[in-house]
């Protein structure tokens, strides 16, 4: 098992600019979930999936959007990208909503 | 609003030495607390995961305590090693299926 996937590792933003992160599981966990972590902090959570269809709002959803069509696969849109967007984001899933599995991370810089 | 505190932010021991890190946090009504470990550049790997009604987990050289009415857990690490340097982080959720909140993580090196 490949375990969670995320794309692309690094990514340099200009103000305004859209991209999506995408992340991926192996493991058929129906809770997915998406943290920013900004330097010398704790993770906070964006938005999180309980299955295929559903998804909703966590600590810091403002300038965010998820979709959930597939158990695999939960990507996260930044439509208007902000240097306050600027940070490391993780995907992490679960089978029981408690112990969560991560991603290597994807480290955005918007400039 | 639940808060999770780290103290301290960053430690160095020598290897061999046994040490302790520690985790508050503010409402002791929590379902669980949950340790992971964080290699730089890397994710988050969960350690040791501990349900309100235990008051401890153990883990190889990993001892994680809990003790909710005083809204503390500790992390012992025993016969400290190298490869243990990493940045440890603390996270509770408050009821089954809510968030994690994280606490800000303690920096730990431990030198040969």
């Amino acid at each position: 098992n490949a375990g969670v996937t995320q794309t692309p590792k690094f990514r340099i933003l200009k103000i305004g600019q859209s991209m999506t992160l995408q992340c991926a599981q192996d493991m058929n966990h129906n809770y997915m979930y998406w943290y920013r972590q900004d330097p010398g902090m704790g993770l906070k959570l964006i938005y999180y999936s309980v299955g295929a269809g559903i998804t909703d709002k966590g600590e810091v959803p403002n300038g965010y959007n998820v979709s959930r069509s597939t158990t695999e696969d939960f990507p996260l849109r930044l439509e208007l990208a902000a240097p306050s967007q600027t940070s490391v984001y993780f995907c992490a899933s679960s089978l029981d909503h408690q112990k969560q599995y991560f991603g290597p991370g994807t480290r955005l810089t918007v400039l | 609003k639940q808060e999770v505190t780290q103290i301290p932010a960053a430690l160095s021991v020598p290897e061999g030495e046994n040490l302790v890190l520690n985790c508050s946090f503010t409402d002791s009504a929590i379902y669980n607390l949950q340790w992971f470990r964080q290699d730089p550049g890397k994710g988050l790997t969960s350690l040791l995961l501990i349900q309100s009604s235990q008051r401890e987990q153990t883990s190889g050289r990993l001892n994680a305590s809990l003790d909710k009415s005083s809204g503390r857990s500790t992390l012992y690490i025993a016969a400290s090693q190298p490869g243990d340097s990493a940045t440890y982080l603390c996270a509770v959720q408050e009821t089954s299926g809510s968030r994690l909140t994280f606490g800000e993580g303690t920096q730990l090196t431990v030198n040969p």
